[in-house]
């Protein structure tokens, strides 16, 4: 079964600076995808950012990028020039291409943006 | 943007007591799901519905859970008899399609407390 592991469970960064989120995963399959979501306090979870494995170059949306190592199974998460509405619960998660039903997350990263 | 609505977002029921928790899935969406997350601990898949039946289903997702599409709108997760262990955060979610591009939108969530 997919397991996906983030084993930082709070994280602060100083606003502007720059935050590296750490998630590990596991799997049998070569054709996934890996996600990065976040979930502000009492709000709903919303796609950060998406990587296809298939796909060597890391995906980047404006501030957020990722290093995508798929021999290491390794899914970090970087955010640039932080801002303090990026203060929220980070999720990485995985979803099969294969079967693609359901996704497997990880125990979620607290991420503080300190004035 | 259309989003994913979960009603109530906090509800507190005696052990023992039936509990439905209620979505509104974005209106051109087919596929539907339901999470949940222990505090603490990771989101887990609890099962999917498709075409008015259950299309994947967890081994959390025991004779005590059901799912049904009521009308053309809302998605409703029933638990016959709470137990303690069912105090968790609800998250449903749904999908347009099952292509690649095609992915899970997350509703807010319904926190349950079991006294």
């Amino acid at each position: 079964a997919q397991t996906v592991t983030q084993s930082q469970p709070e994280m602060s960064v100083q606003e502007a600076e720059t935050v590296t989120l750490s998630c590990t995963y596991d799997t049998s399959e070569s054709d996934y995808y890996l996600f990065w979501y976040k979930q502000p306090p009492s709000r709903q979870m919303i796609l950060v950012i998406r990587q296809e494995a298939y796909k060597q170059q890391n995906a980047t949306e404006n501030r957020f990028s990722v290093n995508f190592q798929k021999a290491a199974k390794s899914f970090s998460l970087k955010i640039s020039d932080s801002q303090l509405g990026d203060a929220a619960m980070y999720f990485c998660a995985y979803r099969s291409a294969i079967t693609g039903n359901q996704f497997y997350f990880g125990t979620g990263t607290s991420l503080t943006v300190i004035p | 943007e259309p989003e994913v609505t979960q009603t109530p977002s906090h509800q507190v029921t005696q052990m023992g007591q039936e509990v439905i928790l209620r979505c509104v899935p974005i209106s051109n969406h087919l596929y539907f799901y339901w999470y949940r997350q222990i505090l603490g601990q990771k989101v887990e898949f609890l099962v999917s519905f498709y075409n008015n039946e259950i299309s994947e289903k967890s081994e959390i997702f025991d004779d005590q859970f059901s799912v049904e599409r009521p009308d053309g709108s809302n998605f409703t997760l029933k638990i016959r008899s709470t137990k303690l262990e069912d105090s968790a955060m609800y998250f449903c979610a749904s999908r347009f399609g099952q292509g690649r591009y095609n992915e899970q939108y997350f509703g807010p969530g319904t926190r349950l407390t079991v006294t």
